[in-house]
Protein backbone atom coordinates (compact mmCIF):
# COMPACT_ATOMS: atom_id res chain seq x y z
CA UNK A 1 0.00 0.00 0.00
CA UNK A 2 0.94 3.51 -0.63
CA UNK A 3 3.35 5.87 2.14
CA UNK A 4 0.85 8.86 2.28
CA UNK A 5 -2.60 9.35 1.84
CA UNK A 6 -4.13 11.96 2.05
CA UNK A 7 -7.95 12.70 3.80
CA UNK A 8 -10.66 13.49 2.45
CA UNK A 9 -10.36 12.84 -1.14
CA UNK A 10 -12.49 15.96 -1.76
CA UNK A 11 -13.45 19.25 0.43
CA UNK A 12 -16.10 22.11 -0.83
CA UNK A 13 -15.96 25.21 1.27
CA UNK A 14 -16.91 28.31 1.13
CA UNK A 15 -14.68 31.30 0.08
CA UNK A 16 -13.19 32.93 3.62
CA UNK A 17 -13.20 29.60 5.51
CA UNK A 18 -10.41 27.81 6.63
CA UNK A 19 -9.60 23.92 4.81
CA UNK A 20 -7.76 21.73 6.73
CA UNK A 21 -6.41 18.18 4.51
CA UNK A 22 -4.60 15.58 6.04
CA UNK A 23 -1.79 12.92 5.43
CA UNK A 24 -0.92 9.97 6.94
CA UNK A 25 2.11 8.01 6.32
CA UNK A 26 3.98 4.75 7.56
CA UNK A 27 7.33 4.87 7.72
CA UNK A 28 9.89 6.53 9.15
CA UNK A 29 10.48 9.85 6.99
CA UNK A 30 13.03 12.37 6.33
CA UNK A 31 11.04 15.18 6.12
CA UNK A 32 7.00 15.62 4.25
CA UNK A 33 6.37 17.89 1.93
CA UNK A 34 2.85 19.03 0.61
CA UNK A 35 2.25 20.05 -3.30
CA UNK A 36 -0.25 22.21 -5.53
CA UNK A 37 -1.58 20.82 -8.92
CA UNK A 38 -4.20 23.20 -10.45
CA UNK A 39 -6.02 20.23 -13.23
CA UNK A 40 -4.14 19.54 -15.75
CA UNK A 41 -0.65 21.18 -14.48
CA UNK A 42 2.14 20.42 -12.96
CA UNK A 43 2.76 20.35 -9.30
CA UNK A 44 3.95 23.48 -7.52
CA UNK A 45 6.04 22.86 -4.11
CA UNK A 46 4.37 24.45 -1.45
CA UNK A 47 6.45 23.76 2.16
CA UNK A 48 8.72 21.16 4.02
CA UNK A 49 8.69 20.51 6.70
CA UNK A 50 11.48 18.27 8.39
CA UNK A 51 10.99 15.22 10.79
CA UNK A 52 12.34 17.01 13.87
CA UNK A 53 9.91 20.10 13.21
CA UNK A 54 6.11 20.02 14.84
CA UNK A 55 4.90 22.81 12.89
CA UNK A 56 5.61 25.47 9.80
CA UNK A 57 3.83 28.31 8.24
CA UNK A 58 4.27 29.96 4.92
CA UNK A 59 1.89 32.90 4.42
CA UNK A 60 -1.98 31.49 5.01
CA UNK A 61 -0.49 27.58 4.86
CA UNK A 62 0.12 26.35 8.23
CA UNK A 63 1.75 22.60 8.27
CA UNK A 64 1.85 20.55 11.05
CA UNK A 65 3.50 17.31 11.69
CA UNK A 66 2.83 14.12 14.57
CA UNK A 67 5.84 11.35 14.28
CA UNK A 68 4.47 9.57 16.67
CA UNK A 69 1.05 9.25 15.11
CA UNK A 70 2.33 9.59 11.11
CA UNK A 71 0.58 12.28 10.20
CA UNK A 72 0.32 15.53 9.01
CA UNK A 73 -2.13 18.54 8.25
CA UNK A 74 -2.55 20.86 5.90
CA UNK A 75 -4.57 24.60 6.96
CA UNK A 76 -5.49 27.13 4.30
CA UNK A 77 -6.30 30.31 6.39
CA UNK A 78 -9.09 32.47 4.57
CA UNK A 79 -9.72 30.62 1.56
CA UNK A 80 -9.42 32.00 -1.83
CA UNK A 81 -11.01 30.55 -5.35
CA UNK A 82 -7.38 30.78 -6.46
CA UNK A 83 -6.73 28.16 -3.76
CA UNK A 84 -9.15 25.48 -6.18
CA UNK A 85 -6.84 23.11 -6.81
CA UNK A 86 -5.21 19.06 -5.49
CA UNK A 87 -3.25 18.94 -2.62
CA UNK A 88 -0.58 16.14 -2.19
CA UNK A 89 1.70 14.84 0.58
CA UNK A 90 4.93 13.17 -0.09
CA UNK A 91 7.49 11.94 1.92
CA UNK A 92 10.69 10.40 1.63
CA UNK A 93 11.49 7.07 3.95
CA UNK A 94 14.73 7.64 6.15
CA UNK A 95 15.56 4.02 5.94
CA UNK A 96 14.87 4.21 1.91
CA UNK A 97 16.56 5.19 -1.07
CA UNK A 98 15.10 8.92 -1.08
CA UNK A 99 12.68 9.09 -3.66
CA UNK A 100 9.44 11.20 -2.70
CA UNK A 101 6.26 8.73 -2.35
CA UNK A 102 3.08 11.17 -3.17
CA UNK A 103 -0.21 10.12 -2.25
CA UNK A 104 -3.71 10.40 -4.04
CA UNK A 105 -4.67 13.57 -3.03
CA UNK A 106 -7.10 16.18 -1.68
CA UNK A 107 -9.12 17.80 -4.53
CA UNK A 108 -10.34 21.42 -2.83
CA UNK A 109 -12.78 23.76 -3.95
CA UNK A 110 -13.56 26.48 -3.03
CA UNK A 111 -17.24 28.48 -3.53
CA UNK A 112 -17.22 32.01 -4.01
CA UNK B 1 6.55 29.14 -14.07
CA UNK B 2 8.59 26.75 -12.50
CA UNK B 3 11.83 27.02 -15.21
CA UNK B 4 11.05 23.40 -16.38
CA UNK B 5 9.50 22.72 -19.49
CA UNK B 6 7.85 19.99 -21.40
CA UNK B 7 6.83 19.34 -24.83
CA UNK B 8 4.91 18.61 -26.43
CA UNK B 9 1.57 19.37 -23.82
CA UNK B 10 -0.38 17.25 -25.45
CA UNK B 11 -0.01 13.98 -27.77
CA UNK B 12 -1.90 11.31 -29.52
CA UNK B 13 -0.55 8.33 -30.84
CA UNK B 14 -1.92 4.98 -32.33
CA UNK B 15 -0.13 1.74 -30.57
CA UNK B 16 2.23 1.33 -33.47
CA UNK B 17 3.85 4.86 -33.42
CA UNK B 18 7.74 6.11 -31.78
CA UNK B 19 7.39 9.28 -30.10
CA UNK B 20 9.60 11.59 -27.37
CA UNK B 21 8.57 13.70 -24.78
CA UNK B 22 10.78 16.05 -24.19
CA UNK B 23 12.09 18.06 -20.55
CA UNK B 24 14.35 20.85 -20.30
CA UNK B 25 14.86 22.85 -17.02
CA UNK B 26 16.80 26.14 -16.57
CA UNK B 27 17.83 26.25 -12.95
CA UNK B 28 20.99 24.66 -12.94
CA UNK B 29 19.29 21.12 -11.24
CA UNK B 30 21.44 17.45 -11.35
CA UNK B 31 18.66 15.66 -10.78
CA UNK B 32 15.51 15.15 -13.19
CA UNK B 33 12.83 12.95 -13.09
CA UNK B 34 9.71 10.93 -14.64
CA UNK B 35 6.53 10.49 -13.13
CA UNK B 36 3.25 9.17 -14.47
CA UNK B 37 -0.07 10.55 -13.22
CA UNK B 38 -3.28 8.41 -14.25
CA UNK B 39 -6.75 8.99 -12.66
CA UNK B 40 -7.37 8.51 -9.25
CA UNK B 41 -3.57 7.06 -9.13
CA UNK B 42 -1.07 8.11 -6.78
CA UNK B 43 2.21 10.02 -8.84
CA UNK B 44 4.21 7.19 -9.93
CA UNK B 45 8.01 7.58 -10.28
CA UNK B 46 9.40 6.23 -13.27
CA UNK B 47 12.78 6.66 -13.72
CA UNK B 48 15.47 9.19 -11.93
CA UNK B 49 18.42 10.61 -13.20
CA UNK B 50 21.61 12.24 -11.37
CA UNK B 51 23.97 13.77 -12.81
CA UNK B 52 23.01 12.22 -16.26
CA UNK B 53 23.02 8.68 -14.82
CA UNK B 54 20.05 6.77 -13.75
CA UNK B 55 19.86 5.95 -10.31
CA UNK B 56 16.17 4.75 -10.48
CA UNK B 57 14.34 2.30 -12.63
CA UNK B 58 10.87 2.14 -10.96
CA UNK B 59 10.32 -1.01 -12.88
CA UNK B 60 9.15 0.41 -15.78
CA UNK B 61 8.11 -1.82 -19.22
CA UNK B 62 11.12 -1.69 -21.66
CA UNK B 63 8.20 0.23 -24.05
CA UNK B 64 9.37 3.46 -22.05
CA UNK B 65 13.15 4.63 -22.46
CA UNK B 66 14.39 7.52 -21.15
CA UNK B 67 17.05 9.23 -22.19
CA UNK B 68 19.13 12.14 -20.36
CA UNK B 69 22.20 13.55 -22.61
CA UNK B 70 23.12 16.40 -19.91
CA UNK B 71 22.04 17.53 -16.84
CA UNK B 72 19.58 19.97 -18.03
CA UNK B 73 17.58 17.84 -20.86
CA UNK B 74 15.70 14.44 -20.26
CA UNK B 75 13.79 12.86 -22.92
CA UNK B 76 11.26 9.72 -22.64
CA UNK B 77 11.04 7.36 -25.72
CA UNK B 78 7.63 6.03 -26.22
CA UNK B 79 7.04 2.79 -28.96
CA UNK B 80 4.42 0.22 -28.92
CA UNK B 81 2.27 1.63 -26.29
CA UNK B 82 -1.22 0.38 -24.63
CA UNK B 83 -4.35 2.30 -24.29
CA UNK B 84 -3.66 2.00 -20.29
CA UNK B 85 0.13 4.13 -20.78
CA UNK B 86 -2.99 7.18 -21.51
CA UNK B 87 -1.74 9.64 -18.55
CA UNK B 88 -0.27 12.93 -17.24
CA UNK B 89 3.42 12.31 -17.90
CA UNK B 90 5.59 14.95 -15.46
CA UNK B 91 8.77 15.73 -15.68
CA UNK B 92 11.02 17.50 -12.29
CA UNK B 93 14.36 18.44 -11.32
CA UNK B 94 15.71 18.92 -8.27
CA UNK B 95 19.12 20.12 -6.75
CA UNK B 96 20.17 16.37 -5.73
CA UNK B 97 18.06 13.44 -4.99
CA UNK B 98 15.68 13.28 -1.83
CA UNK B 99 15.89 16.05 0.48
CA UNK B 100 14.85 18.51 -2.14
CA UNK B 101 12.02 20.20 -3.11
CA UNK B 102 10.93 19.32 -6.49
CA UNK B 103 10.23 21.81 -9.41
CA UNK B 104 7.91 20.48 -11.86
CA UNK B 105 7.18 20.80 -15.56
CA UNK B 106 3.68 21.48 -16.44
CA UNK B 107 3.20 17.84 -17.83
CA UNK B 108 2.21 15.99 -21.05
CA UNK B 109 -0.99 14.82 -21.68
CA UNK B 110 -0.16 11.56 -23.39
CA UNK B 111 -3.39 9.62 -25.32
CA UNK B 112 -2.60 6.04 -26.50
CA UNK B 113 -5.55 5.27 -29.34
Amino acid sequence: SQQGEEDPQALSIQEGENATMNCSYKTSINNLQWYRQNSGRGLVHLILIRSNEREKHSGRLRVTLDTSKKSSSLLITASRAADTASYFCATDQSQGNEKLTFGTGTRLTIIP
Amino acid sequence: ETGVTQTPRHLVMGMTNKKSLKCEQHLGHNAMYWYKQSAKKPLELMFVYNFKEQTENNSVPSRFSPECPNSSHLFLHLHTLQPEDSALYLCASTEGTGYHEQYFGPGTRLTVT
